[in-house]
């Protein structure tokens, strides 16, 4: 069965420092992993895909299968950062299984 | 473009009521998929669809039905709502073309409170 695990519920950082958000999966086929995030009052919505290898609003992230990770991290937070992150696995037939969430909290 | 609509935004219903949640979609998507956010608990797929007439049942789909009778329309029934029910309810879909498929839209969600 598949798994993904954000450990840190809540994260608050000063605004500059940088940020990781931890993201671990489990899964028995070829992992295909996204990052959600969903601001204050607004809708889902992608932030990054993996296989894409890109940076999106400053963010990265990287596949390691080795440890099982897809830690999102951005070298310098933005106050317009703070918001509700997911970590999500695709499965079968395009469906998503979501981690729990980090809410991510810049302090200006 | 709207992109993905639901409605209600906010429901009440006492328990034993029913009711249809509705998601509409005007991007042509071939999946379309019910999630529902519980504190600590991320969102759990209920039911998805891979096309109209075509649906089958996620991780948490007890108590819960849907049908796809066009491709726009993808509406959750609930039979007989229980407190348990009580979430924010959240309609997706994406093309089922790669490389389009990879991104899913969600729609505004649906805050249902079960008395």
């Amino acid at each position: 069965a598949q798994r993904v695990t954000q450990p840190e519920k809540l994260l608050s950082v000063f605004k500059g420092a940088p940020v990781e958000l931890k993201c671990n999966y489990s899964y028995s086929g070829s992992p295909e992993l996204f990052w959600y995030v969903q601001y204050s009052r607004q809708r889902l919505q992608l932030l990054l895909r993996h296989i894409s290898r890109e940076s999106i609003k400053g963010f990265t992230a990287d596949l390691n299968k080795g440890e099982t990770s897809f830690h999102l991290k951005k070298p310098f937070a933005q106050e317009e950062d703070s918001a509700m992150y997911y970590c999500a696995l695709r499965t079968g037939a395009n469906n998503l299984f979501f981690g729990t969430g980090t809410r991510l909290t810049v302090i200006p | 473009n709207a992109g993905v609509t639901q409605t209600p935004k906010f429901q009440v219903l006492k328990t034993g009521q029913s009711m249809t949640l509705q998601c509409a979609q005007d991007m042509n998507h071939e999946y379309m998929s019910w999630y529902r956010q519980d504190p600590g608990m991320g969102l759990r797929l209920i039911h998805y669809s891979v096309g109209a007439g075509i649906t089958d049942q996620g991780e948490v789909p007890n108590g819960y039905n849907v049908s796809r009778s066009t491709t726009e329309d993808f509406p959750l029934r609930l039979l007989s709502a229980a407190p348990s029910q009580t979430s924010v309810y959240f309609c997706a879909s994406s093309s089922l073309t790669a490389p389009y498929s990879d991104e899913q839209f969600f729609g505004p969600g649906t805050r249902l409170t079960v008395l």
